[in-house]
């Protein structure tokens, strides 16, 4: 498997609180993605970066932000919480991020009271 | 633009029986397409990806697809299903020159024994 971790696994907080989940690789992959998995939704990208320092906006990045400072790690932060953002967040990794395989990592609950 | 549609949110089969998840893309130019499978509480494996060449891509247990340009479709089938396939499955579109995947909204298998 690859080696991809996510913390916290599970997070309830309450709305307008910020939260900033944390994805970790040690795969020493380019590319970084965060989605957001919601029912009726399939997964949809929020943000994605192409290398230390270098993120992009995806289709979802509304009341989202990122940074990566290092290769490996990816850091999504929820400014002020609302109850939309109740979801769950995967992480994965890509080494070349066009028909390479992502690999995922195994997610974070997170619910928005 | 790329985008995906997945026929049916919910398929059921019975045990030993064929499995067919059905995919459609829309795409100006030649897509990546990908099967990625997901088990409960876990993150996306890929099953299987179509990238060029022939186009009948056979994947991990048993799986494989068939990439249609021109009816625009990339079905999922198994010839019998086991218990163990019972999962959410997610059909994913990528083009030359992006970096991100557009996911489709799934499709539960469910297997009746």
């Amino acid at each position: 498997d690859a080696g991809i971790t996510q913390s916290p696994r599970h997070k309830v907080t309450e709305t307008g609180t910020p939260v900033t989940l944390r994805c970790h690789q040690t795969e020493n992959h380019r590319y970084m993605y965060w989605y957001r998995q919601d029912p009726g939704h399939g997964l949809r990208l929020i943000h994605y970066s192409y290398g230390v320092k270098d993120t992009d906006k995806g289709e979802v990045s509304d009341g989202y932000s990122v940074s990566r400072s290092k290769t490996e790690d990816f850091l999504l932060t929820l400014e002020s919480a609302t109850s939309s953002q109740t979801s769950v967040y995967f992480c994965a990794i890509s080494e070349q991020g066009r028909v390479n395989e992502q690999f995922f990592g195994p997610g974070t609950r997170l619910t928005v009271l | 633009a790329q985008s995906v549609t997945q026929l049916g949110s919910h398929v059921s089969v019975s045990e030993g029986a064929l499995v067919l998840l059905r995919c459609n893309y829309s795409s100006s130019v030649p897509p990546y397409l990908f099967w990625y499978v997901q088990y409960p509480n876990q993150g996306l494996q890929l099953l299987l990806k179509y990238t060029t060449g022939a186009t009948l891509v056979k994947g991990i247990n048993g799986f494989e697809a068939e990439f249609k340009k021109s009816e625009t479709s990339f079905h999922l089938t198994k010839p019998s299903a086991h218990m163990s396939d019972a999962a959410e499955y997610f059909c994913a579109v990528n083009i030359f020159g992006n970096e991100k995947l557009t996911f489709g909204t799934g499709t539960r298998l469910t297997i009746i024994p």
